[in-house]
């Protein structure tokens, strides 16, 4: 089965712990993103990567730190530095659309802090 | 900066009906746009896309119109379903590899 594969679908942190949220695609896409979805809220870039070993920050890329080692996968950590971390985590990769490069999305992570 | 927004945060529409969702964009040299659809507790799935040399784009029941006059677009749904229950996000394309940009999205509820 193709596409993007987010794991684990449902994670819990303490207060205090890193914890990492994986994304895999078998798309062959060169862009890969990170989003932070809150209830009822739109999408905020955290992180994203336009190629394998280089990746930028997004717009609220504190408290979270990435790596692209592999084309295929770009797993995210959510430290202890980010003081508000429960949320909803998407990951997407570009690739080619219809009438352009689009985006397409994982079915997501979400991440409560307990 | 530049941003990408939507009219109305919640539309009602009658099963059968059809539903137009709007979204104003501000930067001008946006030259890519799409259309996702989101269910609850799901990833966002891609609906159509639509460049900025097309005024107008049609799939399956739904339509994508841009108007670079007045930097807009809208989704039309034909025939509204129970199925079509979900938050729309536009968003939008510049050129030089730049993230996308997510407008805050619209709640669509279909009334049976």
């Amino acid at each position: 089965d193709g596409g993007i594969t987010q794991s684990p679908k449902y994670l819990f942190r303490k207060e205090g712990q890193n914890v990492t949220l994986s994304c895999e695609q078998n798309l062959n896409h060169d862009a890969m993103y990170w989003y932070r979805q809150d209830p009822g809220q739109g999408l905020r870039l955290i992180y994203y990567s336009q190629i394998v070993n280089d990746f930028q920050k997004g717009d609220i890329a504190e408290g979270y730190s990435v790596s692209r080692e592999k084309k295929e996968s770009f797993p995210l950590t959510v430290t202890s530095a980010q003081k508000n971390p429960t949320a909803f985590y998407l990951c997407a990769t570009r690739g080619q659309g219809n009438s352009g490069n689009t985006i397409y999305f994982g079915e997501g992570s979400w991440l409560t802090v307990v | 900066g530049e941003s990408v927004g939507l009219h109305l945060p919640t539309l009602s529409v009658q099963e059968g009906d059809n539903s137009i969702i709007n979204c104003a964009y501000s930067n001008s040299a946006s030259d890519y746009f799409i259309w996702y659809k989101q269910e609850s507790g799901k990833g966002p799935q891609f609906i159509i896309d639509i460049r900025s040399n097309m005024d107008k784009r049609q799939g399956q029941r739904v339509t994508v119109l841009l108007n670079k006059t007045v930097k807009h677009l809208s989704l039309q749904i034909a025939a509204t379903q129970p199925g079509d229950s979900a938050v729309y996000f536009c968003a939008e394309f510049s050129p030089g590899n730049t993230p996308l940009v997510f407008g805050k999205g619209t709640r669509l509820s279909v009334i049976a």
